[in-house]
């Protein structure tokens, strides 16, 4: 969808060096959140945001930092890459139908890979 | 925290048979469930959902089921065709956080064969 964006879509890098994903969203959804995909663990957590300036701890934070200064945009930066952070990064947002469901928008994925 | 998982990690079948893959979840207090599908190459996508009020719900040809007591809830999909090959997570979460923290399967490959 359009509506959630990353970039950039594949992105080589060496260890030690400082890497940022971008991820934008024009729905202006409250909630948004940054996976890793790896074989073998499927879709982990490594942060979210419930609103601007609201960020959280998921289940992988260990050597990432985020920011939320706008509700459209939700950067992930990787202070100091390392060769274990290759993997593919999925940026999300949430949409609440009150009563139905919790709907994550996935944008389409980085592609990440720390040599 | 919650603990998801998922089996088989990859499953393989006739175009036209049916298709089951389980998941078990380790917080009780988990009452949202959905399952997301991944084709190759692309995002995952929710594909249904179901909430702990309900044992079963049915959309076209995939339905998912779920035991509270057993903690356990099931993706069935009939009559599979060439389109339903890709990856596909279950996933649940509680109202701790309004639903809106998933915890993962780590997902199942499931290849039609024509």
């Amino acid at each position: 969808d359009a509506g959630i964006t990353q970039s950039p879509r594949y992105k080589i890098t060496e260890t030690g060096r400082q890497v940022t994903l971008m991820c934008h969203q024009t729905w202006s959804h409250s909630y948004m959140f940054w996976y890793r995909q790896d074989l073998g663990h499927g879709l982990r957590l490594i942060y979210y945001s419930a609103a601007a300036d609201i960020t959280d701890k998921g289940e992988v934070p260990d050597g990432y930092v985020v920011s939320r200064s706008k509700t459209e945009n939700f950067p992930l930066t990787l202070e100091s890459a390392t060769r274990s952070q290759t993997s593919v990064y999925f940026c999300a947002s949430l949409v609440r139908l009150a009563g139905v469901s919790n709907e994550q928008f996935f944008g389409p994925g980085t592609r990440l890979t720390v040599l | 925290g919650e603990n998801v998982e998922q089996h088989p990690s990859t499953l393989s079948v006739q175009e036209g048979d049916s298709a089951v893959i389980k998941c078990t979840y380790s917080d009780s207090a988990s009452n949202y469930f959905p399952w997301y599908k991944q084709e190759l190459g692309k995002r995952p996508q929710l594909i249904i959902d179901i909430r702990s009020n309900v044992g079963e719900k049915k959309d076209q040809r995939i339905a998912v089921t779920l035991n509270k007591t057993a903690k356990h809830f099931s993706l069935h999909i009939t009559e599979t065709q060439p389109e339903d090959s890709a990856v596909y997570f279950c996933a649940a979460s509680t109202p701790n956080f309004g639903n809106e923290k998933l915890t993962f399967g780590t997902g199942t490959r499931l290849t039609i064969i024509p």
